[in-house]
């Protein structure tokens, strides 16, 4: 079965740019949508379609996905974004979740 | 504004089926539009697709609990459900209803309810 793999933790300090990877095979030829959950709240949708941001999402937040990897980047990264990411794809009208990243900001 | 709230036991013993209904305000279930579906997160740990339905197309299950699982469309009620028959303390998790506008795999699911929390204990 399909599976995408991402780093399980991640610190960043406040300001910087953050870079989450999703990896699997030939990643880049499906699409890719990203996940923020905070403890105790459900999941928030950031990025589909590889690259696109719903209604709401700052521009800090962009997607791209080449190759066998898609990536989530937060410029300027503040406190706030402390938080819980998930990158989802799909394989043969499977939808599949990687593990997540856990997003320390300090 | 589309919500969606999740109901349901909070507690299912070994063996018996977890059942959980989602009812969605705000838009026709029947809206070709959209598609529906069910997430678990067991406790400190990452998301789990169970599921999706789309009102006119059959579902599609998690391979991993196909042969437990079925969603179900109730177009009167403007609902869908969730039963997974033959559990066990493995499937004690949250449980999320979500809904993509479009396919998930491009579209993502952008509407989660709130999460319903399922236990399973004797």
């Amino acid at each position: 079965s399909y599976e995408v793999t991402q780093p399980p933790s991640l610190s960043v300090s406040p300001g910087q740019t953050t870079t989450i990877t999703c990896s699997g095979d030939e990643l880049g030829t499906k699409y890719t949508s990203w996940y923020q959950q905070k403890p105790g709240r459900s999941p928030v949708l950031i990025i589909f379609d590889d690259n696109k941001r719903p209604s709401g999402i700052p521009e800090r937040f962009s997607g791209s996905n080449s190759g066998n990897t898609a990536t989530l980047t937060i410029s300027a990264t503040q406190a706030f974004d402390e938080a819980d990411y998930f990158c989802q794809t799909s394989d043969r009208s499977t939808v599949i979740f990687g593990g997540g990243t856990k997003l320390t900001v300090l | 504004q589309l919500q969606l709230q999740e109901s349901g036991p909070g507690l299912v013993k070994p063996s018996e089926t977890l059942s959980l209904t989602c009812t969605v305000s705000g838009v026709s279930i029947r809206s070709p539009r959209y598609y529906w579906g069910w997430i678990r997160q067991p406790p400190g740990k990452g998301l789990e697709w169970i599921g999706n339905i789309h009102y006119s197309e059959s579902a599609n299950y998690n391979p991993s609990l196909k042969s437990r699982v079925t969603m179900s469309v109730d177009t009167s009620k403007n609902q869908f459900s969730l039963e997974l028959n033959s559990v066990t303390a493995a499937d004690t998790a949250i449980y999320y209803c979500a809904t993509a506008e479009g396919t998930p795999a491009r579209y993502g699911m952008d509407v989660w309810g709130q999460g319903t929390t399922v236990t399973v204990s004797s």
